[in-house]
């Protein structure tokens, strides 16, 4: 069965540092996310992305996080000076289309920022 | 807000009880999904109701929906210890994001 990969499963990091996460999403799905998850708290949505541009996102998403599918098969999550509070588990997810349906998530990447 | 909030926090049941679980949300919604998490590990989707749906089944799940009352429940029949597990709602309404509840974490013993 198809399945959504990320790489790398952990990233630890110092503060300051750039880190990209990676993400492969199911070949056939047109529609990509980001989700994060902090430790014992709700999972949070931070960005969608579409045809090749940025959907919606959310607050969170500032001016430190960039998305990109630099090929036909890979969508990133760039944090650019990462701080301590950017700790957390990060989720992709893909979706095959647009309007209602099941968002199938990745393993996650737990990033460790110290 | 557009987040579900799960009720109760935390559920302890035996081995073939079954376990339910409510979700309230506030604003208007175009679905409503269920995911489960194992410890530490990703989300998997469970069920999907839309909005002009009141209940839906998939094996041992059970969904409903009340949109008046902005909430919806889950129940799981006849449990077993692989249902341990956290359960999340989340909310669909523009097909752009999910917002996700704080989730019910489901122990079920043997």
């Amino acid at each position: 069965e198809p399945e959504v990969t990320q790489t790398p499963s952990h990233q630890v990091t110092q503060m300051g540092q750039e880190v990209i996460l990676r993400c492969v999403p199911i070949s056939n799905h047109l529609y990509f996310y980001w989700y994060r998850q902090i430790l014992g708290q709700k999972v949070e949505f931070l960005v969608s992305f579409y045809n090749n541009e940025i959907s919606e996102k959310s607050e969170i998403f500032d001016d430190q996080f960039s998305v990109e599918r630099p090929d036909g098969s890979n969508f990133t999550l760039k944090i650019r000076s990462t701080k301590l509070e950017d700790s957390a588990m990060y989720f992709c997810a893909s979706k095959v289309a647009v309007g209602p349906g099941e968002q199938y998530f990745g393993p996650g990447t737990r990033l460790t920022v110290t | 807000s557009q987040q579900g909030e799960e009720d109760p926090q935390a559920l302890s049941i035996q081995e073939g009880e079954n376990a339910t679980m409510n979700c309230s949300y506030k604003t208007s919604i175009n679905n409503l999904q269920w995911y489960r998490q194992n410890s530490g590990r990703g989300l998997v989707h469970l069920i999907l109701i839309r909005s002009n749906e009141r209940e839906k089944h998939s094996g041992r799940l059970r969904v409903t929906l009340d949109t008046s009352k902005k909430s919806s429940s889950l129940l799981i029949t006849a449990s077993r210890a692989a249902d341990t597990a956290s359960y999340f709602c989340a909310t669909d309404a523009n097909d752009y994001k999910l917002s996700f509840g704080a989730g019910t974490t489901v122990t079920v013993r043997a």
